[in-house]
């Protein structure tokens, strides 16, 4: 299966500000998924992302608070623009894999918002 | 949305089976049924798919019943690195992954 490397692991950023997480695999992938874990809940699916299109958010994200760039197969980057405390949580990238396995999880980043 | 339905908590004594049980009564003929786990606030990590047969690997078994609304994932001898919550997944129309609330299993030493 792909093997995701996921920057930044963890970071701690004032309100305010803007994180760019990026998501690099070591595989060509046309799928691409971004994912949010807050505190003690279950993941939720932010946006999918295929190369070469507009990413695809789902119904409570916007782009203007999640832009996403998807520039080849390879990579993605997901950022967190004018964060708030409430923006504090795990946020993970996730690929397909091609032998009908499910997908591949990245560790994620842990972004925690003063 | 999440198509899935799964208990909140379970406990299992080590070394015994643990049987989480999963609720998928929407599932469509051609969706597979996926289990994951997470062990505290890692990536989600494979366990197991299976479409209508039950399916055994290294890692868990996976029953599925005959009208396929039903499934479980059975850890043959529980560890308590087994301690994670286990996700039941049956992917959205758009090849997306849509989790839901999980169950969080404890294995008591």
């Amino acid at each position: 299966s792909a093997v995701i490397s996921q920057k930044p692991s963890r970071d701690i950023c004032q309100r305010g500000t803007s994180l760019t997480i990026q998501c690099q695999v070591d595989s060509q992938v046309t799928m691409m998924f971004w994912y949010r874990q807050q505190p003690g809940q279950s993941l939720t699916l932010i946006a999918t992302a295929n190369q070469g299109s507009e990413a695809t958010y789902e119904s409570g994200f916007v782009i203007d608070k999640f832009p996403i760039s998807r520039p080849n197969l390879t990579f993605s980057t997901l950022t967190v623009s004018n964060m708030s405390p409430e923006d504090s949580s795990i946020y993970l990238c996730s690929v397909e894999t091609y032998n009908n396995y499910g997908y591949t999880f990245g560790s994620g980043t842990r972004l925690t918002v003063v | 949305d999440a198509k899935t339905t799964q208990p909140t908590s379970m406990d299992c004594a080590e070394g015994r089976a643990a049987n989480l049980p999963c609720n998928h009564s929407t599932i469509s003929g051609n969706e597979y049924v996926y289990w994951y786990r997470q062990i505290h606030s890692q990536g989600p990590q494979y366990i197991i798919h299976g479409l209508k047969n039950n399916e055994t690997n290294e890692m868990a078994s996976l029953i599925i019943t005959e009208d396929r609304k039903s499934s479980t994932l059975i850890l043959p001898h529980a560890t308590l690195r087994d301690t994670a919550v286990y996700y039941c997944i049956v992917m959205g129309k758009g090849n997306q992954f849509y989790f839901g609330t999980g169950t969080s299993l404890t294995v008591i030493p």
